[in-house]
């Protein structure tokens, strides 16, 4: 079974630029997550989608985060302008959510690295 | 909003010494998840937890949700080397939605 799909792996970007980040989740999870990493401290939930909808963006900064799941499957994650404070490992997670078993697990793409110069 | 501590943030041993890392909320929780994250990695699921007092086992790796069920605790018997990781405990927040735990850090020395 295909694990979770995230790209680019690296982004290397100027303050004030915009990058996106995509996401397919595992076939069939209607939940998906986007998490920021900061180095040395633990996920920080950004934007959790059931299906095509969203159930909680409270931590999302929406003066220059979006996201969007248009479809319910694949999404993507953009930042327009980007701060330094963004450099962080954005971590895309999927779950059967509602569409299925759930075990408490998340299951995790390799993430995108991004720095902002 | 809920907050999930762990400590202690860093641990360094010996390989083949013990290991346990607690996971402590202000709150009640419905239940609790564990997972590693290897250098450079992304994490991994190892257990979820939802019963008050619940002990399991993998390997050399014991969980424990306290009976009150507001922390957690994961002690890792006979370190290895490939133990090396950071560990972190999640817990559920509404539907479906986790929260993460800031994460202790462990380096084993061979």
């Amino acid at each position: 079974e295909a694990g979770v799909a995230q790209s680019p792996r690296y982004k290397i970007i100027e303050k004030r630029q915009s990058v996106a980040f995509w996401c397919n989740p595992i076939s069939g999870h209607a939940t998906l997550y986007w998490y920021q990493q900061i180095l040395g401290q633990g996920p920080k939930l950004l934007i959790q989608f059931q299906n095509n909808g969203v159930v909680d963006d409270s931590q999302l900064p929406k003066d220059r985060f979006s996201a969007e799941r248009l479809k319910g499957v694949d999404s993507t994650l953009k930042i327009q302008p980007a701060k330094l404070e963004d450099s962080a490992v954005y971590l895309c997670a999927s779950s059967p959510g509602l569409a299925g078993v759930n075990t408490g697990e998340l299951f995790f793409g390799e993430g995108s690295r991004l720095t902002v110069l | 909003g809920q907050q999930v501590m762990q400590i202690p943030q860093y641990q360094h041993v010996q390989e083949g010494e013990d290991f346990t890392t607690y996971c402590n909320s202000s709150t009640t929780l419905s239940n609790i998840q564990w997972y590693k994250q290897r250098p450079g990695g992304h994490p991994v699921f190892l257990i979820q937890l939802v019963k008050s007092g619940e002990v399991k086992k993998q390997k050399r790796l014991t969980f424990q949700f306290g009976e009150a069920k507001k922390n957690s605790s994961l002690h890792i018997t006979a370190t290895q080397t490939t133990d090396v990781g950071t560990y972190f405990c999640s817990c559920s927040r509404g539907t479906y939605k986790y929260i993460f735990g800031t994460g202790t850090r462990l380096k084993v020395l061979a």
